[in-house]
């Protein structure tokens, strides 16, 4: 059983396009994260949730919201799709994040290319 | 700004080799020193952590090695295998706050 999945696995879209990524953890973690990793592998955070606070990395555009329907899911939205968007994105989940040590588990990411 | 240096960038190791990764940050707020294992077409999976009131930790052939007074630390593969090559992240974080990561070692173990 896969602990955290992505769906699509790939997503190739025409600019100005509006998209969504989903993501669903089966491991009962209390917290749930995205990422994007640039060409040159660099993972940076772009959004961490739980049930009480979303905080948001101050350098992502307000193109991209997270929607969280329930406990196990953390959907990526991203609207106005550009260029520079082009990257891989990578839902994860920890068990509580204000423990700040909680090891983080990654989905297998979804390959966003932009025409 | 980047707050966990990583280097090298890529590493060439042979088979049977010792494989040495190091990080450096600047945020003394820093409690908490995993590393990641990445595979291609797959994200990230935690190899092994430490936190700084211990100064090595081992686990099978992967030790990480933790000097706090220089605010560095190093993932250490005994006995590299091809199996290994991969891309390892070091990576920082202070109570509460969220995962800095490094910015990436390619690992080559060649056969």
């Amino acid at each position: 059983d896969t602990a955290v999945s992505q769906t699509p696995k790939y997503l190739v879209t025409q600019m100005g396009n509006d998209k969504s990524i989903k993501c669903e953890q089966n491991l009962g973690h209390d917290t749930m994260y995205w990422y994007k990793q640039d060409s040159k592998k660099f993972l940076k955070i772009m959004f961490s949730y739980n049930n009480k606070e979303l905080i948001i990395n101050e350098t992502v555009p307000n193109r991209f919201s997270p929607k969280s329907p329930d406990k196990a899911h953390l959907n990526l939205h991203i609207n106005s799709l550009e260029l520079g968007d082009s990257a891989v994105y990578f839902c994860a989940s920890s068990q509580d994040a204000g423990a700040g040590n909680q090891p983080q588990h990654f989905g297998d990411g979804t390959r966003l290319s932009i025409l | 700004q980047q707050q966990v240096k990583q280097s090298p960038q890529s590493l060439i190791v042979q088979k049977g080799g010792i494989s040495i990764i190091n990080c450096a940050y600047e945020n003394t707020a820093f409690d908490y020193f995993p590393w990641y294992q990445q595979f291609p077409g797959k994200g990230p999976a935690l190899l092994i952590a430490i936190r700084p009131d211990v100064s090595e930790k081992k686990e099978g052939r992967f030790t990480i090695s933790f000097n706090k007074s220089a605010k560095q630390f190093s993932l250490h593969i005994m006995d590299s295998q091809p199996g290994d090559s991969a891309t390892y992240f070091c990576a920082a974080t202070a109570p509460a706050r969220q995962l800095t990561f490094g910015s990436g070692t390619q690992l080559t173990v060649l056969p």
